[in-house]
């Protein structure tokens, strides 16, 4: 079985740029989760998509959103990106029913 | 609210040698807890967790970890760590009563096992 995917593995923008993330979850889940691990901050969660819904948000800025497709896929997009934005985002599926988050190996994000 | 508290930042141990890493919790509803291992320029895998049953709970890779309700405590332990162990740990916590269902993390130990 698959585990989670995430594109691309690097990303390299300047500073107002968007950035687009991708994430497909594991065959069957339903929920995805995205979070941002950035230097001295830690893991923070930042948005849950469950059945093409955005459920709930972290305490980030209307700049990051995203959206979930009706196969359960994922996209985080960061608008007018700030060099504070660098980090490693992660994401998450969970499936329904369940209690347990699986991650990808991420996506770099280095803003210049 | 929930918040998750590891207190060591970096645990150095001699390969063969025990480990503990210390893991406390805080919340106000009744919680699912886990522990994740990050090795360097990877993502999350989990290592184990605990969601009801019984409180000693076992992992991959010899791991297992204690809940303790009253000491709101999930400490993770190893008899004989590897230098294979070498890692981030970070202890995690959710509530099991429904609503945001994101995680909240602690900000994670760094196991340096030395030969």
């Amino acid at each position: 079985e698959a585990g989670v995917t995430q594109s691309p593995t690097h990303l390299i923008k300047t500073r107002g740029q968007q950035a687009t993330l991708r994430c497909s979850p594991i065959s069957g889940h339903t929920s995805v989760y995205w979070y941002q691990q950035a230097l001295g901050l830690g893991l923070q969660f930042l948005l849950w998509y469950d059945e093409g819904e955005e459920r709930n948000r972290g305490n980030f800025p209307p700049r990051f959103s995203g959206r979930q497709f009706p196969n359960y896929s994922s996209e985080l997009n960061v608008n007018a990106l700030e060099l504070e934005d660098s980090a490693l985002y992660l994401c998450a599926s969970k499936g329904r029913g369940k209690e347990t988050q699986y991650f990808g190996p991420g996506t770099r994000l280095l803003v210049l | 609210a929930q918040s998750v508290t590891q207190l060591d930042s970096q645990v150095p141990v001699f390969e063969e040698a025990p480990v503990e890493l210390r893991c406390n919790y805080s919340s106000s509803v009744s919680v699912y807890l886990f522990w994740y291992v990050q090795y360097p320029n990877q993502g999350l895998q989990l290592l184990l967790k605990y969601l009801s049953g019984s409180t000693l709970v076992k992992g991959i890779n010899g791991f297992e970890a204690e809940f303790n309700k009253s000491q709101t405590s999930f400490h993770l332990r190893k008899p004989s760590v590897h230098i294979s162990d070498t890692a981030e740990y970070f202890c995690a916590v959710t509530s099991s009563m429904g609503g945001r269902r994101a995680l909240t993390f602690g900000s994670g130990t760094r196991l340096q096992v030395q030969p």
